[in-house]
């Protein structure tokens, strides 16, 4: 079975500093990785994926996040912040051999002017 | 336009009613999901579609039940709703191209605007 941990419920940021999200999954076969946003009010659009290749994943808005396999971590990172960046962060698994994908339970993000 | 729609966006309704929720795609694609959202609780999946002809439980099923009507439609029904249904649903889709190439990596998920429900 497939886990996802998401280590923060709420993490506030002043604007312009650095961040990182945490993000652990747990699982017995290969997977593939995501990171999506949700905005108030809006669904869920992705943001990063890991499918293969390079550990080091870059995204839109300026994330990238690093696929870590032996510490079964994929980390949200941003080097500075805007205000525009709070909201929801979602990682997400999906197995190689199927397509369901498992959420964590979401980290707060809110950027202090 | 948007490619994945949900009708309603909004619905209140009373304990004991038979709701739908109904989701439409533009993108062609042959998997489609249904997902609930509660406050630290995340996205949890109802059921999932990979064709018309195939319906999967996820892992909250009970009190639920879907219709994949087409490619392009599937809908999640609450045959008797209840307080502890209140949630904000989400419709996601994913997979290759109806008619794409076999063997394409399964992909992004690409989700509606969320229905927001509320039984009393």
């Amino acid at each position: 079975a497939q886990s996802v941990t998401q280590l923060d419920s709420q993490v506030p940021v002043f604007e312009e500093a650095p961040v990182e999200l945490r993000c652990n999954y747990s699982s017995s076969v290969s997977v593939y990785l995501f990171w999506y946003v949700q905005y108030p009010n809006q669904g869920l659009q992705l943001l990063l994926k890991y499918l293969s290749g390079s550990t080091l994943v870059k995204g839109i808005n300026g994330f990238e996040a690093e696929f870590n396999k032996s510490q079964t971590s994929f980390h949200l990172r941003k080097p500075s912040v805007h205000i525009s960046d709070t909201a929801e962060y979602f990682c997400a698994v999906s197995r190689f051999t199927g397509n369901q994908f498992y959420f964590g339970t979401g980290t707060s993000l809110t950027v202090i002017p | 336009d948007a490619d994945v729609t949900q009708t309603p966006r909004n619905r209140i309704t009373k304990t004991g009613k038979r709701i739908m929720l109904e989701c439409s795609q533009t993108k062609g694609h042959d998997r489609m999901y249904w997902y609930r959202q509660d406050p630290g609780l995340g996205l949890r999946l109802i059921y999932y579609s990979f064709d018309v002809k195939d319906i999967n439980k996820g892992e909250i099923s009970d009190g639920y039940s879907v219709s994949r009507q087409a490619q392009a439609k599937f809908s999640l029904s609450l045959e008797s709703a209840i307080p502890n249904q209140t949630a904000l649903y989400f419709c996601a889709t994913s997979g290759r191209k109806t008619g794409g190439l076999a063997g394409a990596l399964p992909d992004t998920q690409y989700f509606g605007p969320g229905t927001r429900l509320t039984v009393l």
